[in-house]
């Protein structure tokens, strides 16, 4: 089984532009979770998501960023109008299920440098 | 809200030394809790988790934690560290709805040969 894939790895943005980063699943899992990672600093939730419905979007800035996770494809993160605060490594996970007994699998996170 | 604190950021060990990280929650309610490993280069893997019963939890690669309910802690520890356990650990919580998970700080263990 693949796991949890995320892209691009390592995205690099000029202030203003907008950042788009993808999130697949791992396969039968359909809750999606999106977390950041400022330097030095721990993983800080996000948003959180199931197909076509955002659950809990408690942790996202309230402008410029937005997500989905639509009925066909991957769950896609979106920054726009980018600025230099916003260079972080930013995660995905997902579960089977929604409940505390459901393991959250991580990808390997995309990395986005704003120049 | 729930906060996550890892006071070792930086830890530098001889292989077969022994380990302790140290993880402090702070939430009124019940929690569950999770020690996360990065391997360098790698994504996040559980290396154990806390819901109920023994607070004594044994993970993978020879890892422990202990769940202390009155310090509010859950420590991290492995008797005999090896070089290949080089990486950072996160201590993370969540509460009964599951949906979010809230991470310590993250310790970076340094283990040399």
């Amino acid at each position: 089984n693949a796991g949890v894939m995320q892209n691009p790895r390592h995205l690099v943005r000029r202030r203003g532009q907008e950042a788009r980063l993808r999130c697949s699943p791992m396969k039968g899992h359909s809750h999606v979770y999106w977390y950041r990672q400022l330097p030095e600093e721990g993983l800080k939730f996000m948003v959180y998501l199931q197909k076509e419905n955002i659950i809990d979007e408690s942790g996202m800035p309230k402008e410029r960023f937005s997500a989905e996770f639509p009925k066909e494809g991957p769950s896609i993160l979106r920054i726009q109008q980018v600025v230099r605060g916003d260079s972080a490594a930013y995660f995905c996970a997902s579960s089977r299920r929604q409940g505390p007994e459901d393991e959250q699998y991580f990808g390997p996170g995309t990395r986005l440098t704003v120049t | 809200a729930q906060s996550v604190s890892q006071h070792n950021h930086h830890v530098i060990l001889s292989e077969a030394a022994s380990l302790e990280l140290g993880c402090n929650y702070s939430y009124g309610g019940t929690v569950n809790l999770f020690w996360y490993v990065q391997y360098p280069g790698q994504h996040l893997q559980l290396l154990l988790k806390y819901f109920s019963g023994d607070p004594l939890v044994k993970g993978i690669k020879g890892f422990e934690a202990e769940f202390i309910k009155s310090k509010f802690s859950f420590n991290l520890r492995k008797p005999s560290v090896q070089w290949s356990d080089t990486a950072e650990y996160f201590c993370a919580v969540n509460n009964n709805a599951g949906n979010m998970l809230t991470f310590g700080g993250g310790t970076r263990l340094m283990v040399k040969p």
